[in-house]
């Protein structure tokens, strides 16, 4: 079975600080792992998606991730947080490797950005 | 146009009330998926169809009913509404290949008094 494990339900930070969002996954297969983004009142957009393939994945809206087989994790990073970045995020992992079939959420993080 | 919609947005509701919420996808995808959204407890999974003849439930799946009507279509239904299913409501649509990701709509925020 799959899990995602988001630690920190809200986190703050400066506008122009480093945003780190933390995931830790279970999975059972080669994992797919992806962040999306949950602005105010809108559905879940996707930030960026790991398939197996490089280990850094780059996401939109200058956001990125790292996958790290031994620690289990896929951090989301951003150098340098904008207003703009106050949302909510979420972590999930596929019950299939390589591909978006059944996710398993995490319980999300909240991002506020202050001035 | 939105490739993936929802439709009510809005729906307040009193308790034993059957309840259909629609989802509509333009993306010509296989895979449509229901979830459900609580503060706190991120999104769960529903209901989900791989295709017009397969249905299959999700870690919530009771109270709940689906229809996928076409490929593009498909129905969540609350048979008897209870205040605890009030939640933020997703439809979901995914191609199913290699890479893929799932697209979201834009909810459905349901009361039920």
């Amino acid at each position: 079975a799959q899990s995602v494990t988001q630690l920190g339900s809200h986190v703050s930070v400066s506008e122009g600080a480093l945003v780190l969002l933390r995931c830790n996954y279970s999975s059972s297969v080669p994992p797919y792992l992806c962040w999306y983004v949950q602005y105010p009142n809108q559905g879940l957009q996707l930030l960026l998606k790991y398939t197996s393939a490089a280990t850094l994945v780059k996401g939109i809206n200058g956001f990125e991730a790292e996958f790290k087989k031994s620690e289990t994790s896929f951090h989301l990073t951003k150098p340098s947080a904008h207003m703009s970045d106050a949302a909510e995020y979420f972590c999930a992992v596929s019950d299939k490797a390589g591909t978006a079939s059944k996710l398993t959420f995490g319980t999300g993080t909240r991002l506020q950005v202050t001035l | 146009d939105a490739d993936v919609t929802q439709t009510p947005r809005n729906r307040i509701t009193k308790t034993g009330k059957r309840i259909m919420l629609e989802c509509s996808q333009t993306k010509g995808h296989d895979r449509m998926y229901w979830y459900r959204q609580d503060p706190g407890l991120g999104l769960q999974l529903i209901y989900y169809s791989f295709d017009v003849k397969d249905i299959n439930k999700g870690e919530i799946s009771d109270g709940y009913s689906v229809s996928r009507q076409a490929q593009a279509k498909f129905s969540l239904s609350l048979e008897s509404a209870i205040p605890n299913q009030t939640a933020l409501y997703f439809c979901a649509t995914s191609g199913g290949g290699l890479g893929n990701e799932q697209f979201f709509g834009p909810g459905t925020r349901l009361t039920v008094l």
